[in-house]
């Protein structure tokens, strides 16, 4: 089952513009991540925040992390045709019992980015 | 340096037959991951190993899909007696293992896609 629910489902934007995604989820987590799925391929790791951080950078993009609302914003600044893609954010809510670790995903978001 | 590796990239299968999809992980990974991403879905998580123990299996489906890790670095997923439903991506993902609270990134494979006929 689906943990986290991502909004909006689509978002276009023209080159240069900022996008930014929101994600809900529903039960205590360790840390909550975002991938990046480009058309076609593997997810690719963009940046992992844990829940004692709220907020984190990693060039263009910017995390925040509300464990009391049980949401987390992806903000993508100056947004590039190559950032098109879908945005999926994953929850890891620690060992069960084994200490698997295994991710939880949304549902994604597919960004669209116009040149 | 070399990724998760997957293959086939592409399967399709009359129902009924059995299945062997294959990952490579990254070398000394301890952690592989299988997840099961349907069309317009998020991945959703099959089972885990933590080198060749199958720690947890909980998000296999049905008694029909089978994994192994039989020397903690290449697994193998097999799905026996096809179903359509059983059409999808089959991503692979291995990580290193962080002991205590939290986990590292998960590496991706680019996938099986798997389509039942």
């Amino acid at each position: 089952s689906q943990q986290g629910e991502e909004d909006p489902q689509a978002l276009s934007i023209q080159e240069g513009e900022n996008a930014t995604m929101n994600c809900s989820y529903k039960t205590s987590i360790n840390n909550l991540q975002w991938y990046r799925q480009n058309s076609g391929r593997g997810l690719v790791h963009l940046i992992l925040i844990r829940s004692n951080e709220r907020e984190k950078h990693s060039g263009r993009l910017r995390v925040t992390l509300d464990t009391s609302k049980k949401s987390s914003s992806l903000l993508i600044t100056a947004s590039r045709a190559a950032d098109t893609a879908s945005y999926f954010c994953a929850t890891d809510a620690g060992g069960s019992g084994a200490g698997s670790y295994q991710l939880t995903f949304g549902k994604g978001t597919k960004l669209s980015v116009i040149p | 340096g070399a990724g998760v590796s997957q293959s086939p990239r592409y399967k399709v299968a009359k129902r009924g037959q059995d299945v062997a999809l294959r990952c490579d992980p990254i070398s000394g990974h301890v952690s592989l991951f299988w997840y099961q991403q349907a069309l317009g879905q998020g991945p959703e998580f099959l089972t885990y190993f933590q080198n060749e123990a199958q720690l947890d299996k909980s998000g296999l489906p049905s008694d029909r899909f089978f994994a192994e890790r039989p020397e903690g670095s290449v697994s193998t997923l097999k799905i026996q007696r096809t179903q359509q439903e059983d059409s999808a991506v089959y991503l692979c993902a291995s990580s290193l293992v962080m002991s205590g609270r939290g986990s590292y990134e998960q590496y991706f494979g680019p996938g099986t896609r798997l389509t039942v006929t």
